[in-house]
């Protein structure tokens, strides 16, 4: 069974510029979670999507953060413009509906 | 607000040491306990918790729940290099779904010398 799949794995982007993420979870898994993760810090939900719809985005910056995921499959984090302290790294997550959460390998972002 | 604290938050130990790791939480309508091995980047699940005084246990590893005193431990016995990671709690409370929000702790690095 293939992982959740991120892209790009890394990423240097000025402040002010804009960057985009992207997470293919688990082929079936209907929940889908994006978290940052800030060095020396646990991981921190931003958006939780059941299929294509947006169950929890209580934390997400929305300001400058957005997030979709079309057709219920695929999703992409977007920042514009970036701060420094955007620098982390951001994992997707997808699951079936269990409680157990598979992790893709994570986008780690600098700010410059 | 939701808050995991762990500890202790790095550890440093020789092989065939046991280890015990701290998880405390304060959560609104718990629901459950998890703990996560982190290795370079994704976190990999170990456990789930949800009724107190009942270990879980995989191999070496062993964790427990104490609702009432709201805690959780995970040990690690005979350890290995390969057990050096970042191990993290996360405690699940209600969310949008059925199967809730995890709020995760800010981890504890265990490092293991041969």
């Amino acid at each position: 069974e293939a992982g959740v799949a991120q892209s790009p794995r890394y990423k240097i982007i000025e402040k002010r510029q804009s960057v985009a993420f992207w997470c293919n979870p688990i082929s079936g898994h209907a929940t889908l979670y994006w978290y940052q993760q800030i060095l020396g810090q646990g991981p921190k939900l931003l958006i939780q999507f059941q299929n294509n719809g947006v169950v929890d985005d209580s934390q997400l910056p929305k300001d400058r953060f957005s997030a979709e995921r079309l057709k219920g499959v695929d999703s992409t984090l977007k920042i514009q413009p970036a701060k420094l302290e955007d620098s982390a790294v951001y994992l997707c997550a997808s699951s079936l509906g269990s409680y157990e959460q598979f992790f893709g390998p994570g986008t780690r972002l600098t700010v410059l | 607000e939701d808050k995991v604290v762990q500890s202790p938050l790095s550890l440093v130990v020789h092989e065939g040491d046991t280890v015990t790791l701290n998880c405390s939480y304060e959560v609104t309508n718990f629901r459950s306990l998890l703990w996560y091995k982190q290795e370079k980047k994704a976190p990999t699940f170990l456990f789930m918790l949800t009724s107190s005084g009942i270990e879980k246990k995989s191999g070496r590893l062993s964790s427990i729940l104490d609702k009432k005193e709201l805690f959780s431990i995970l040990n690690i016995t005979a350890t290995q290099t390969g057990d050096s990671a970042v191990y993290l709690c996360a405690v699940e409370g209600p969310g949008g779904t059925s199967y809730g929000k995890l709020t995760f702790g800010q981890g504890t690095i265990l490092t293991v010398h041969p």
